[in-house]
């Protein structure tokens, strides 16, 4: 079974500062993927970013990266230069197994973000 | 991008009343669409995994025959909440992976906030 752990409930961050949010992970499987999504008030899950078992190098998607640590089996979240609308939920997500269009996600708890200006 | 269209968005109604929620790949084919449920201030929960052609893969204490679903085409999975009561009241939302490559993310609906009177 896969297990996602996002331990902060809820952070600040001041406009324009960086912010982590942590994610820890549990899985048996060699193969896996690791998903960020945001989620405003609104409701709708928005893509952030994507890091697969095997790559490499750190994600990075614009404002967005993520801090692989396989060993560690943490996947944080950093968003630099924080802005107002980046105030919404962040949930970590798992994709374990190999590749499959039925693999579901396992998600965490969520974070709430809520940028200060 | 892949685009998935979730309707209705809201929906209020008395209890007793049987709710269908539309989930559409719009630009892609899903052979396999997912449901979730998300209760406030919650996490995602997976209920189920709809697919084409055959009979959904409910997670475990999901009641099949309270939460119908159906996926005839491989753009479309219906979730029908039969005679909803209360307690069903929650956001509702679905997702599709396009076929291909493991990094690439589930898209989501943009969810449907049931409310039963």
């Amino acid at each position: 079974a896969q297990k996602i752990t996002q331990t902060q409930p809820g952070m600040f961050v001041q406009e324009k500062e960086a912010v982590t949010l942590d994610c820890t992970y549990d899985t048996s499987d060699q193969s896996y993927g690791l998903f960020w999504y945001k989620q405003p008030s609104s409701g709708e899950m928005i893509f952030l970013i994507y890091q697969g078992s095997y790559d490499e190098q750190n994600a990075t998607e614009g404002r967005y990266s993520l801090n692989f640590q396989k060993a560690r089996k943490s996947a944080n979240l950093v968003i630099s230069a924080s802005q107002l609308g980046d105030s919404a939920m962040y949930f970590c997500a798992m994709r374990a197994g190999t590749y499959n269009a039925g693999n579901m996600l396992t998600f965490g708890g969520g974070t709430r973000l809520m940028v200060k200006p | 991008g892949a685009v998935v269209s979730q309707h209705p968005s809201r929906v209020i109604c008395k209890s007793g009343t049987s709710v269908k929620i539309e989930c559409r790949s719009l630009d892609f084919q899903a052979t396999t669409m997912f449901w979730y449920r998300q209760f406030p201030k919650q996490s995602l929960m997976l209920m189920a995994t709809s697919n084409e052609g055959s009979k959904a893969t409910y997670e475990q204490g999901v009641e099949k025959d309270k939460f119908l679903i159906n996926h005839a085409s491989l753009t479309l999975s219906t979730l029908t909440v039969t005679s909803a009561h209360p307690e069903d009241s929650s956001f509702y939302i679905c997702s599709a992976r396009v076929r291909g490559k493991g990094n690439q993310p589930q898209h989501f609906g943009d969810g449907t906030r049931l409310s039963i009177l």
